[in-house]
């Protein structure tokens, strides 16, 4: 069974349009909920780590929040260059430090 | 801005022979990660390595494949005898020491990856 999972598998929007990406996890013990950036061919770039429900982080045109549940990142007012793959990735147990990815969301901003 | 490189960025080998793959983590990191990703599919946690020994490992991670820091700054991923199904792209990652109290774990680094094709 899937412990991190993202949705939607891919998001189209126009430049301007602001939308929300889901991740969501289904173990309770979550040590660490972390959202990267991966451009095609390229490395994940580290992007928020949250670590308690109701926590905050933003930076630029992004907003990443988590509940108890799922975390989301917010994209506001988005540009053609936030087009990339967004992963959500958690650390499920206990003294491990292993990042559990989900798929990710395709991300496509169209001018 | 430090930042984890790989080489080579593309490797290309016939079935069955050894790969090594080469990696220089952020120069004041301690946890090194090896990570895959199969075309299409999610990134797959392989090995992490602490204070020169493996600390975590995935099923993947089997006797084929071995992790070494050879020196001070280099990290190396060696497949023994390649099978097809080995065709992915490798990350290294990299983190600092955790930090003071529990809950800290701290932000890893990826590398650009190598792509490992196995014909």
């Amino acid at each position: 069974e899937d412990q991190v999972t993202q949705s939607p598998e891919a998001l189209r929007l126009q430049e301007g349009e602001s939308s929300s990406l889901n991740c969501s996890y289904t173990v309770s013990g979550l040590r660490g909920l972390f959202w990267y950036r991966q451009d095609p061919g390229k490395g994940p770039e580290f992007l928020f780590t949250l670590y308690s429900a109701g926590e905050e982080k933003e930076k630029e045109r992004l907003k990443a929040t988590l509940t108890k549940k799922e975390s989301f990142l917010h994209i506001t007012a988005p540009k053609p260059e936030d087009s990339a793959t967004y992963l959500c990735a958690g650390v499920i147990d206990t003294g491990r430090r292993a990042l559990t990815f989900g798929s990710g969301t395709r991300l496509q901003v169209q001018p | 801005e430090p930042e984890v490189t790989q080489t080579p960025s593309h490797q290309v080998t016939q079935m069955g022979q050894e790969v090594i793959l080469r990696c220089v983590p952020i120069s004041n990191h301690l946890y090194f990660y090896w990570y895959r990703q199969i075309l299409g599919q999610k990134v797959e946690f392989l090995v992490s390595f602490y204070n020169n020994e493996i600390s975590e490992k995935s099923e993947i991670f089997d006797d084929q494949f071995s992790v070494e820091r050879p020196d001070g700054s280099n990290f190396t991923l060696k497949i023994r005898s390649t099978k097809l199904e080995d065709s992915a792209m490798y990350f290294c990652a990299s983190s600092e020491a955790p930090g003071v109290g529990s809950g800290s774990y701290n932000e890893q680094f990826f590398g650009p990856g190598t792509r490992l094709t196995v014909l």
